[in-house]
Order: structure tokens, then sequence, then C-alpha cells
């Protein structure tokens, strides 16, 4: 059982680049999220989808979009990358339920430089 | 003020011994809680969740406390491999259940 999976884990992209990050999950979860881990700053939530075909804006959304492909994907899209957004980008998703829990996918380095 | 406030640290603590983190969050509406560990360079992962009653996993200790909005996560008997980023969890109620973190509390167990 593979649970989150995401790629690249590692990326290093030129300023004006763009990017897709791929996260796909196996759990039949119906939510699905994007954060973005900076040093001191903990996880900050980019985007989130609550359901399949549904999809909002977190905490720092500027500068990304994402897609809910179907209910097993969530991409998030650099469109034009900035160094700003050199991070650590992990996806996550759940069952929808706030009593469950978020699984974790192992992260994707992304360095803009 | 952010939504959800760790102490980031670090505590340096030596094996055998007890150390308690605090949380506190600022929705009172919030719903559900829980600790994640981090580990360097690594995905969070569930470490426990939060009962209002409280409740305990073998060395772990997670309390909450709705009126005074806070949660805590006492560990007893250090290991070496408790070294980590222990991280707050609050699920939000918002239309659909929205997880915010907290910075997270770094600790070092040491020999």
């Amino acid at each position: 059982n593979a649970g989150v999976t995401q790629t690249p884990k590692f990326q290093v992209l030129k300023t004006g680049q763009s990017m897709t990050l791929q996260c796909a999950q196996d759990m039949n979860h119906n939510s699905m999220y994007w954060y973005r881990q900076d040093p001191g700053m903990g996880l900050r939530l980019i985007y989130y989808s609550a359901s399949e075909g549904t999809t909002d804006k977190g905490e720092v959304p500027n500068g990304y979009n994402v897609s809910r492909l179907n209910k097993r994907e969530f991409s998030l899209r650099l469109e034009s990358a900035a160094p700003s957004q050199t991070s650590v980008y992990f996806c996550a998703s759940q069952t929808g339920s706030g009593a469950n829990v978020l699984t974790f996918g192992a992260g994707s380095r992304l360095t803009v430089l | 003020r952010k939504e959800v406030e760790q102490d980031p640290g670090p505590f340096n603590v030596p094996e055998g011994a007890t150390v308690a983190f605090n949380c506190t969050y600022s929705n009172s509406a919030s719903q559900s809680f829980f600790w994640y560990r981090q580990d360097c360079r690594k995905e969070p992962k569930l470490l426990m969740s939060v009962y209002s009653s409280g409740n305990e996993d073998g060395r772990f200790t997670a309390q909450l406390n709705r009126a005074s909005q806070y949660i805590s996560l006492l560990i007893r008997d250090s290991k070496l491999s408790d070294s980590a980023t222990y991280l707050c969890v609050v699920n939000n109620r918002g239309g659909s259940y929205i997880p915010t973190f907290g910075r997270g509390t770094s600790l070092i167990v040491h020999p």
C-alpha cells in the first residue's frame, strides 16, 4: 500500500520556469492538501481540495495553481517560479472527517535559482 | 497572532527525563486535535490524537483544555530516539476540515 506518492523528490528551477508537482493517494481519501514548509515557519497550507471537483485557497496561495484531476490525484503548479518559492512541499490526504488524521507524502524539495 | 502557537525550543534534555510541551490555539470552534512527530528532512507522522478526557500511549500523554484553549504533550523517560520536532495540529471546521499546524517544538535528547 503506497499511501501518498509525490513526484519529483527534488527539483532545481531557474526563475521564471514552470513546473508541476504531482501527488497521488491510493487510500480513497476525499480531502487532499498541499503545504509548504520553510525553516522556522512550520507547515503552511497552500491549497486544498475537500472533495473531487473542488479546490480552495489556503494561507499562502499566491503564485500557485492546483488541479484535482480525480479522486486520487491533486497537482500543484508553479507557473513562473520565484526564489521565494524555494521550499519543501508536502502533499497530504485524509478521509474528510475532522477526526481523521493526515497522511503525508515524502515531500518535494524545490530550489529556485 | 498565529492560529496555533508553540514554543519552538529547542528543549534539550537528558535521557530518562520527563518533558512537556504546550500548544495554544485561537479558534474556539476547533474540533479535533493531534500531535505529529517530524524527523529531520522527513514528512510529519501522527504521534497521537488528543481527546477531551486525555489519553496515554506508552510514555506519551496528551491533554486537552478547551476552556484555556491549549493542548499538551508529556513525554516520560525520554529516549535518544525521541529527538525530533513535535507539531501541534488543530482541525477547524470551515465548510470542510482544515488542518492547521503550529511551527513545531524541537526536542533534543542527549546521553
